[in-house]
């Protein structure tokens, strides 16, 4: 297995562009994760899904955000306008049960300008 | 409100030398916490969960409730542990997401 994907693995883009991620879990993980890593911040959950369900979305930062599980293998987390202060590292993680050991993509280096 | 605290940004030993990662948390109930590791150019992955109670790469961690602290331990440091490190906890209940500390950046020099 590939472990989780993610896509891109940067991405430039200027402030106001529409932003999205993707991600591929592993297969037959049930649970996926979200996060923004910042230095300021450090590592910060978004949002996740159980069974392709959001379960909580309290950290996705405002209205801008926002993050589809349209399926098992498949999930995207768009920003919407994008903004400078967007400007982190965003990883993809999956675990086989929300309790069980997280797996972490590579990441998605977005700088916004 | 839970709570990871990382005191430390950065630590730099030197090889050999032993090594303390500190982690202390804010929780009322029970917790379970990981160490999870980030090495240059890897994906961050776990090290280890106290529930394991298991030594991994040398390192160990003992939850300490009096003193609310799972801090991350190993005798003799080698370079090749140079990463970032994380703590995070998980609280009981139907909800657990992980609440993460800032992390740790280890330099362990030759």
């Amino acid at each position: 297995d590939a472990g989780v994907i993610q896509s891109p693995r940067h991405e430039v883009t200027e402030m106001g562009q529409e932003v999205t991620l993707r991600c591929k879990p592993i297969s037959g993980h049930n649970s996926l994760f979200w996060y923004r890593q910042t230095m300021m911040r450090g590592l910060e959950l978004l949002i996740y899904f159980n069974n392709n369900v959001p379960i909580d979305d309290s950290g996705m930062p405002e209205d801008r955000f926002s993050a589809k599980m349209p399926n098992a293998s498949f999930s995207t987390l768009k920003i919407q306008p994008s903004e400078p202060r967007d400007s982190a590292v965003y990883f993809c993680a999956s675990s086989l049960t929300r309790w069980e050991t997280q797996y972490f993509g590579p990441g998605t280096r977005l700088t916004v300008l | 409100a839970q709570r990871v605290t990382q005191p430390e940004k950065l630590l730099s030993v030197f090889k050999g030398a032993p090594v303390e990662l500190k982690c202390n948390y804010s929780y009322s109930g029970s917790p379970e916490l990981f160490w999870y590791v980030q090495y240059s150019r890897q994906r961050l992955q776990l090290l280890l969960r106290h529930i394991s109670r298991e030594s991994i790469k040398g390192f160990t961690a003992d939850l300490n409730k009096g003193e609310t602290s799972f801090h991350l331990k190993k005798p003799f440091a080698q370079e090749e542990d140079s990463a970032m490190y994380y703590c995070a906890l998980t609280a009981a209940g139907n909800n657990r997401k992980l609440i993460w500390g800032l992390g740790t950046s280890l330099a362990v020099n030759p």
